[in-house]
């Protein structure tokens, strides 16, 4: 059964730092690895979704790898603002129509 | 104009009650999803329909029974509700079965007193 793990599980950084959000995976038989943001009292909003075929995706400042092989996801946000202060979360898409979410990564940026 | 509503944002109710979450979907997809945040904060899939037919039901006791009277919206009834119960349910769509990007609704969040 698939296992998705995020590290750290709470960040803070200052406003303008680059910085990366971890995320593995153990079953590495998966169709896609999407990252998500979840604000406050919000639903998630999807931010990047990669393919099994594909290395990363790109989005503005964000950026996402994936390494199916090791298991392994990353994202990686650009010049941080205080406005990207959420809770991160990926998931990993498998076979039987189903997302498995890792537990999130609370990053707070502050000005 | 809201792509996936829920309602009520916000349910408090005792124990043994029984009610019900509804979700709507305007995107014209043919897969919805009911998803459990609980306190920690892991979300976890409970129910998956694709064109009214469920396709997911992940082992989830059978006081909770989604229905789904057509493709665009999917409801989540709960009996005998118990203290365990109390989490964010969030109901999400995409547009069709089989990985492709969801989109998620703002939360109900369920509290049983």
């Amino acid at each position: 059964k698939q296992e998705v793990t995020q590290i750290p599980a709470a960040l803070s950084v200052p406003e303008g730092e680059n910085l990366v959000l971890n995320c593995s995976f153990t079953d590495s038989a998966i169709y896609n690895l999407q990252w998500f943001r979840q604000d406050p009292g919000k639903g998630l909003t999807s931010l990047l979704l990669i393919q099994s075929s594909q290395r990363e995706q790109t989005s503005g400042r964000l950026n996402a790898s994936l390494d199916k092989s090791s298991g392994r996801s990353t994202l990686y946000i650009a010049a941080s603002q205080p406005g990207d202060s959420a809770t991160y979360l990926c998931a990993a898409y498998n076979a039987g129509n189903m997302l498995t979410f890792g537990g999130g990564t609370r990053l707070m940026v502050k000005p | 104009d809201t792509a996936v509503s829920q309602t009520p944002k916000y349910l408090v109710t005792q124990m043994g009650n029984d009610k019900s979450i509804k979700c709507e979907q305007n995107l014209g997809h043919d897969t919805m999803y009911w998803y459990k945040q609980d306190s920690k904060k892991f979300l976890k899939i409970m129910f998956s329909y694709n064109n009214k037919e469920l396709i997911i039901n992940e082992t989830v006791p059978n006081r909770f029974s989604p229905k789904s009277p057509d493709k665009a919206h999917l409801n989540l009834h709960i009996n005998s509700l118990e203290l365990g119960d109390s989490a964010v349910y969030f109901c999400a769509s995409s547009q069709v079965a089989g990985g492709f990007i969801q989109y998620f609704g703002a939360g109900t969040r369920l509290s049983v007193l």
